[in-house]
């Protein structure tokens, strides 16, 4: 099973408040989970990520909290700013032993941080 | 500097008039990736190339077809384009084995289909 289900479609926030984006996945055998925030008109960019051998990974103002017995990861975004209205995706990926990153994405939170 | 190019960004065919993407990197990646994406929907992986190893996803459509004559260079064609084909089409690029797992992404070549 590849899917990734990713939770809530679109999300309003508040300026200084937390943003919340929770990921879940079926298939064991990924092994890598990065979130990748993308704005209109570009194209994604690696925001963080995360590999299973560990519970959370924080970078500034993002979190990613893992839970390897539930299959669920989330993101955190700490006092969400406007800068940050994008989508964001999470991704698990799959190794294939060949060296190359087969990412299966979830599909997509459009979050809003309202002033 | 932008360092995963596509071209053209924006691409206007007709219906069944063969359409070619293009990609180029300056990074030296030895993986280069195209992913399909549709209007509020999640990439979706086509085909990669590690090196001159081509990959294809199962369920990518034969319509689909990928070049990659050198490191630099990718390009996708789309041979007999359908209106389901719409969609913002997505180059990236990663090192290979053993190191971290990013992918550089492009900003996207939006093909519309008439």
């Amino acid at each position: 099973q590849q899917q990734v289900k990713q939770s809530p479609q679109s999300l309003i926030v508040q300026k200084g408040g937390i943003s919340i984006i929770n990921c879940a996945y079926e298939n064991t055998a990924f092994d890598y989970f990065p979130w990748y925030q993308q704005f209109p008109g570009k194209g994604p960019a690696l925001l963080i990520a995360i590999r299973p051998d560990v519970s959370e990974k924080k970078e500034g103002r993002f979190t990613i909290s893992f839970n390897k017995s539930a299959k669920q990861f989330s993101l955190h975004i700490m006092d969400s700013q406007p800068g940050d209205s994008a989508t964001y995706f999470c991704a698990a990926n799959r190794d294939s032993g060949a060296g190359s990153y087969q990412l299966t994405f979830g599909k997509g939170t459009k979050l809003s941080v309202i002033p | 500097d932008a360092m995963v190019i596509q071209n053209p960004r924006y691409q206007v065919t007709q219906f069944g008039k063969p359409v070619t993407l293009s990609c180029s990197q300056t990074l030296n990646h030895n993986v280069m990736y195209w992913y399909q994406q549709k209007s509020s929907q999640a990439p979706k992986l086509l085909f990669h190339y590690y090196d001159k190893d081509f990959n294809n996803e199962a369920d990518t459509p034969d319509n689909f077809q990928s070049r990659r004559p050198n490191t630099s260079f990718c390009f996708l064609d789309i041979r007999s384009p359908g209106l389901g084909d719409a969609a913002m089409y997505l180059c990236a690029t990663s090192r290979g084995q053993g190191v971290t797992g990013e992918l550089f992404f492009g900003e996207g070549s939006r093909l519309t289909v008439l």
